[in-house]
């Protein structure tokens, strides 16, 4: 079936450290994969998506690009803020069917002044 | 993006007692809907997908009793927490999707507190 496997946190950086987020899936045919915000006490907003192979999501300073042959979808920042700090979902979507989302488990970012 | 709306942002109940949630689309029709339920330092659950004017489809071992869902109309779906025990506390989060749509659109959450 289909999956979603994201690094563990916390994550705890300095203003303008470099950020990777590491995600990998499984799936049967070509999902689109997304990376979702919440900030504390708040819903997900969408942050990037990407619909197929070698796509490259990009929103506010953070990347992440689709990569077929190795199953990932790693999400970067160059140059991080505090108030970048929140927990990050990698989730994906099957083309068919009913359109479940699949989520990682999620990452708690903390940046620190 | 589509904006969808959840209601109430955060709610405080008896036990034994049942909370309505709803989840509105406000700028186009949701063919789609679905409902999350996220734990404390958690994942979204996937509890539930409903389309239009018919029975929702429940996971694995989500009671469809105890959480009735009605998606009666294009832009709105309701979440009802029957009887509702303290261990029902948690975050709901509902997403909807269009016929067009390749994506899905979040609400905001709904924090309930179970007493």
């Amino acid at each position: 079936g289909n999956s979603v496997t994201q690094m563990e946190g916390p994550v705890t950086l300095s203003e303008e450290a470099f950020l990777t987020i590491n995600c990998t899936y499984t799936a049967t045919g070509y999902p689109s994969l997304f990376w979702y915000v919440q900030y504390p006490g708040e819903g997900l907003q969408l942050l990037l998506k990407a619909t197929k192979a070698d796509d490259k999501g990009s929103n506010k300073g953070f990347e992440a690009t689709y990569r077929k042959e190795t199953t990932s979808f790693h999400l970067e920042k160059g140059s991080v803020q505090v108030s970048d700090s929140a927990v990050y979902f990698c989730a994906l979507s099957a083309l068919s069917g009913t359109y479940k989302y699949i989520f990682g488990t999620g990452t708690r970012l903390k940046v620190l002044a | 993006g589509a904006v969808v709306s959840q209601h109430p942002s955060w709610v405080i109940c008896k036990s034994g007692t049942s909370v309505k949630i709803e989840c509105r689309s406000l700028d186009f029709q949701a063919t789609t809907m679905f409902w999350y339920r996220q734990f404390p330092k958690q994942s979204l659950m996937l509890m539930a997908t409903s389309n239009e004017g018919s029975k929702a489809t429940y996971e694995q071992g989500v009671e469809k009793d105890k959480f009735l869902i009605n998606h009666a109309s294009l832009t709105l779906s309701t979440l009802t927490v029957t009887s509702a025990h303290p261990e029902d506390s948690s975050f709901y989060i509902c997403s909807a999707m269009g016929q067009l749509n390749t994506e899905a659109f979040f609400g905001q959450g709904t924090r309930l507190t179970v007493v």
